[in-house]
């Protein structure tokens, strides 16, 4: 089965500082898609950032950025120039190719100080 | 507003009883999805409906059911409830029967049960 594991359940940086969140995951299967969702306290799961397993080029969202290590089975979270509004869990997943769930980790609670 | 609407937000019960959990897909989508979050397990996929038909299974106890209308709103169903139930509960939605993108998450209902 497949699992998907955030190793830093808090971080806290400062405004307007550069972050990354780790994640890392295990599945026998060659295509896939990864995600990050953000959880704010309003408990709403956004969609921060989606990656495809057969792209090479690392997905990019405004601030956010990806580095996908596929023979690591990396995934990180880059967060560039943080805002308040960035205080949130952040939850990893993964999706094998045609299956209908999503696999979360256990998320990273990430404070973004004034 | 991500379109997906959850009905109750928060609902407080005793052990044993039984209630449902009410979902409305996003304008257009066929799939629903339903997610269980718990303290200390996380996000976890319960089952999904397409179209009306069950189309996958995750972790769901016997004592949870769900269905799909013609409407396409959904609606999860728990008995015999437990403390362990507490929890959030999402639904999300999504156009097809696979999820590609990523699919687009409600803002979920707090159960407690005292």
């Amino acid at each position: 089965a497949q699992t998907v594991t955030q190793s830093q359940p808090e971080m806290s940086v400062q405004e307007a500082e550069t972050v990354t969140l780790s994640c890392t995951y295990d599945t026998s299967e060659n295509n896939y898609y990864l995600f990050w969702y953000k959880q704010p306290p309003s408990r709403q799961m956004i969609l921060v950032i989606r990656q495809e397993a057969y792209k090479q080029q690392n997905a990019t969202e405004n601030r956010f950025s990806v580095n996908f290590q596929k023979a690591a089975k990396s995934f990180s979270l880059k967060i560039s120039d943080s805002q308040l509004g960035d205080t949130a869990m952040y939850f990893c997943a993964f999706m094998e190719q045609g299956a209908q769930k999503l696999v979360f980790g256990q998320g990273t609670r990430l404070t973004i100080n004034p | 507003d991500s379109g997906v609407t959850q009905t109750p937000k928060h609902l407080i019960t005793a052990t044993g009883q039984r209630v449902t959990l009410r979902c409305s897909p996003r304008s257009g989508d066929l799939s629903v999805y339903w997610y269980q979050q718990s303290l200390d397990q996380g996000l976890q996929f319960l089952i999904q409906y397409y179209n009306g038909e069950e189309r996958a299974k995750g972790n769901i106890l016997e004592r949870f059911s769900a269905q799909q209308f013609p409407d396409l709103h959904s609606e999860l169903n728990l008995s015999s409830l437990e403390l362990g139930d507490s929890a959030l509960y999402f639904c999300a939605s999504s156009v097809g029967a696979g999820v590609r993108g990523g699919y687009t998450f409600g803002s979920g209902t707090r159960l407690t049960v005292v």
